[in-house]
């Protein structure tokens, strides 16, 4: 069992850039989720997908955030144009069918934006 | 979903049982109590979750009290591998989103 893959790890660009973090979900899960972890706010859930869906984007901060679930296998986060303030530690989460079947995270993808 | 509360920090010295706490008095019937932790700098890992029974796994045993309005989460040996987060998530059926609170640190000590 690979795991849930996240990339890059670590990502450093300057303000105004656009920004496309990756995730590859574990095979056969079928909901994926997108979060944000900062020292200020915690971990906060961004997006979530079912079978890939968009179900509840309430957590998106603002329409400079996207993301796109085009396969089972693949889902992105984009930010554009970028911010110094959206620099954190962006993590995705698959969770398999059941609906009290635990959600499995990647080791996330550090962003700094400067 | 419920709110949980933790203590903000705790030590425990290594080869000890930690028992790490969680109130949820609000809890209700249809409502799981989910434990993840956090080592630094990796995601969050799941270790255990329960309704209203007792539940033991290779990572931990997680205790729920009668009335469901607190529990235990138990690592019984614990080592250094150990130190990280642990959140406590009051999660109700079916609803897909878990809310992270503050969580308590756990500090092994050799």
């Amino acid at each position: 069992d690979a795991g849930v893959i996240q990339s890059p790890r670590h990502e450093v660009t300057e303000m105004g850039q656009e920004v496309t973090l990756r995730c590859k979900p574990i095979s056969g899960h079928n909901s994926l989720f997108w979060y944000r972890q900062t020292m200020m706010r915690g971990l906060e859930l961004l997006i979530y997908f079912n079978n890939n869906v968009p179900i509840d984007d309430s957590g998106m901060p603002e329409d400079r955030f996207s993301a796109k679930m085009p396969n089972a296998s693949f889902s992105t986060l984009k930010i554009q144009p970028s911010e110094p303030r959206d620099s954190a530690v962006y993590f995705c989460a698959s969770r398999g069918t059941g609906a009290i079947q635990p959600q499995h995270f990647g080791d996330g993808t550090r962003l700094s934006i400067l | 979903d419920a709110k949980t509360t933790q203590p903000t920090s705790m030590d425990c010295a290594e080869g000890r049982a930690a028992n790490l706490p969680c109130n949820h008095s609000t809890i209700s019937g249809n409502e799981y109590v989910y434990w993840y932790r956090q080592i630094h700098s990796q995601g969050p890992q799941y270790i255990i979750h329960g309704l209203k029974n007792n539940e033991t796994n290779e990572m931990a045993s997680l205790i729920i009290t009668e009335d469901r309005k607190s529990s235990t989460l138990i690592l019984p040996h614990a080592t250094l591998r150990d130190t990280a987060v642990y959140y406590c998530i009051v999660c109700s059926f079916g609803n897909e989103k878990l809310t992270f609170g503050t969580g308590t640190r756990l500090t092994i000590i050799p």
